[in-house]
């Protein structure tokens, strides 16, 4: 059964410093991966996902995330990140043969201060 | 864009009562989902329908039912509400396979005093 970790509940960063959240998973297919943003009071939304080929894959506002597959990680970074970044970010796989599941990690919450 | 309307953003209920919260997608997605949010667990599946009338158990189904009479509206059933079924709850709707984003509403925070 597939299952997601994220190390780290809480992340505080000074504004324009690089970021990384980690994201770990365990599978013994192939997967899905990705990562989902929480904004204050609001539901979530896409940031990124890999399905196949480059290993890189980016978002439309500066993140970007890499599968490593022999680490099973996903880690999501951003080389400054900005004060409206601040937000709690889901990582969440998907086994190819899972039917409709979605797994979550539990979140990290991402705090940019002045 | 697709829109996801939760019916209440704060729900407060007493110990016993039957609750319900609606959810309601205007793309015409298949697939539709009912996930708790608590802090440090993340989001749990309870229920997910992939077709009218149709419903498969998530990873916490116990004291919840489902009911999706049309394509657009999922809706989620506590029998008999309890305490410990205070929580945030989001309802997503997803069109066709794993490959695409689930889009979710803004939430029902519910308080079961």
């Amino acid at each position: 059964a597939q299952s997601v970790t994220q190390l780290d509940s809480q992340v505080p960063v000074f504004e324009e410093a690089p970021v990384e959240l980690r994201c770990n998973y365990s599978s013994s297919v192939s997967v899905y991966l990705f990562w989902y943003v929480q904004y204050p009071n609001q539901g979530l939304q896409l940031l990124l996902k890999y399905l196949s080929g480059s290993t890189l894959v980016e978002s439309i506002n500066g993140f970007e995330a890499e599968f490593n597959k022999s680490q099973t990680s996903f880690h999501l970074r951003k080389p400054s990140v900005h004060i409206s970044d601040t937000a709690e970010y889901f990582c969440a796989v998907s086994e190819n043969n899972a039917g409709n599941m979605l797994t979550f990690g539990g979140g990290t919450r991402l705090m940019v201060k002045p | 864009d697709v829109k996801v309307t939760q019916s209440s953003r704060y729900l407060v209920k007493r110990t016993g009562e039957k609750v319900f919260l609606e959810c309601v997608q205007d793309m015409d997605h298949e697939n539709m989902f009912w996930y708790r949010q608590d802090p440090g667990l993340g989001l749990r599946l309870i229920y997910f329908s992939y077709d009218v009338k149709m419903k498969e158990k998530g990873d916490i189904p116990e004291g919840y039912s489902v009911s999706r009479e049309k394509k657009e509206r999922f809706s989620l059933i506590l029998e008999s509400a309890s305490t410990n079924q205070t929580s945030m709850y989001l309802c997503a709707s997803r069109l066709g396979q794993l490959d695409q984003p689930q889009h979710f509403g803004d939430g029902t925070r519910l308080s079961i005093l």
